[in-house]
Parts: structure tokens; sequence; C-alpha cells
């Protein structure tokens, strides 16, 4: 079974700043991809980034990008030039080709004014 | 990107009643939706995966005469709230993979439901 870990609940960074948030995830499987969602107070899952494992280059989207360290199974997330609205929770998940999503805990991520 | 309606959003009904949720998929056939439920500040739990004309499957835990789910056609499962009660109150999110692109889920509105 995969595990998705989330090791920081909370966190917050100034307006304009960067910020990363960590993900590790645990698999025996060698074709999967990986997932970023935003949840903001609407409750609605918004797809932020994706990244397929057998690339190596990282993810970006605008101002978001991946640091996907496929050997170490980690899968960061950095948001450059935070804005308010970046404010929301952030959950890594986990799929190993068209099954389930297993998330992590998620991170509660506040951009302060 | 895809779309997937969920509703009612919010609804709110008596102890030993039942309620049903809908989450269709908009433009695209799912041949797989998965229903969640997520506590206050906490992640998504999974509840089932429903595959199109067969029974769902459910997690460990999860009551299946409790929380009834339907996968009748390609665009439409619905999960029903047999005999809830106060604990039930929760909010429920469904998700569907695209037939043609299953390895992006994508996610309803969420319901809010509340037992009184």
């Amino acid at each position: 079974a995969q595990t998705v870990t989330q090791s920081q609940p909370e966190m917050s960074v100034q307006e304009a700043e960067t910020v990363t948030l960590s993900c590790t995830y645990d698999t025996s499987e060698s074709n999967y991809y990986l997932f970023w969602y935003k949840q903001p107070p609407s409750r609605q899952m918004i797809l932020v980034i994706r990244q397929e494992a057998y690339k190596q280059q990282n993810a970006t989207e605008n101002r978001f990008s991946v640091n996907f360290q496929k050997a170490a199974k980690s899968f960061s997330l950095k948001i450059s030039d935070s804005q308010l609205g970046d404010t929301a929770m952030y959950f890594c998940a986990f799929n190993n080709a068209g099954n389930m999503l297993t998330f992590g805990g998620g991170t509660r991520l506040m951009v302060k004014p | 990107g895809a779309v997937v309606s969920q509703h009612p959003s919010r609804v709110i009904c008596k102890s030993g009643t039942s309620v049903k949720i809908e989450c269709r998929s908009l433009d695209f056939q799912a041949t797989t939706m998965f229903w969640y439920r997520q506590f206050p500040k906490q992640s998504l739990m999974l509840m089932a995966t429903s595959n199109e004309g067969s029974k769902a499957t459910y997690e460990q835990g999860v009551e299946k005469d409790k929380f009834l789910i339907n996968h009748a056609s390609l665009t439409l499962s619905t999960l029903t709230v047999t005999s809830a009660h106060p604990e039930d109150s929760s909010f429920y999110i469904c998700s569907a993979l695209d037939r043609g692109w299953n390895t992006e889920a994508f996610f309803g509105q969420g319901t809010r439901l509340t037992v009184v």
C-alpha cells in the first residue's frame, strides 16, 4: 500500500515571498503520478500541478513548481511570489496509473499581507 | 478542464432519514468514481470506489449498508446515507476519472451534510 506524508501541518509566508511545502511517499511501484491539490475555504479541490514519475524534468505551472526526487521519494511544492489567494490547505497525492488517489494529511498555508 | 457537478452542496436532514448525494461528470465519461469523507481540518478519507455497472468497493471500516453507492451510468454516481445519525454529519466529496485519461481525478464541489 502507498503512503503519503506531509510533515508540515501549518506554514505561513509573507506575501510576495517563496515557500516550499514538503511531501514524501512510499511505494513499490515504478510508474506512478504525483499531484498537489489546493483546497481553499470553499473546499473545492483544485489541481495545482502534476508530475509523471517517468519524467525526470520537474513540472512547473506559472508560480508553482515541484522538486521531484524519485530515489528519495520526495515531491515538494514551491510557491513563488506568494499571493493572498494562495491561502488554503494543500494536499499531496499519489496515483499509480488510474487507481485511487492516496492523500497526505495536508498542509495549511497562510499567506500574510 | 473536465467538470464534475455534485449536488446538493448543503443538506440538513433529521436523524433517521436518508439523504442522496449526486455526482455527475458533465463533459466526459467516468468509468470510475470515488467518494470521500472529510472531517474538519483533516485530509480526504476514501470511502468507496464505484465502477459503472458493478458493485462499489468499500474501504475497510465503511458500512456498505449505511452508505449505498450506485453508479448506473458513465456520468452519474450517487451516494445515499441511510438512516442518518448526527455522527454522519460531515463533508462528502466525489471525484471522477476521465475514461480517456484516467490518471487525473476531477472533483465535485462537495456536500456538507448536517444531521439534526
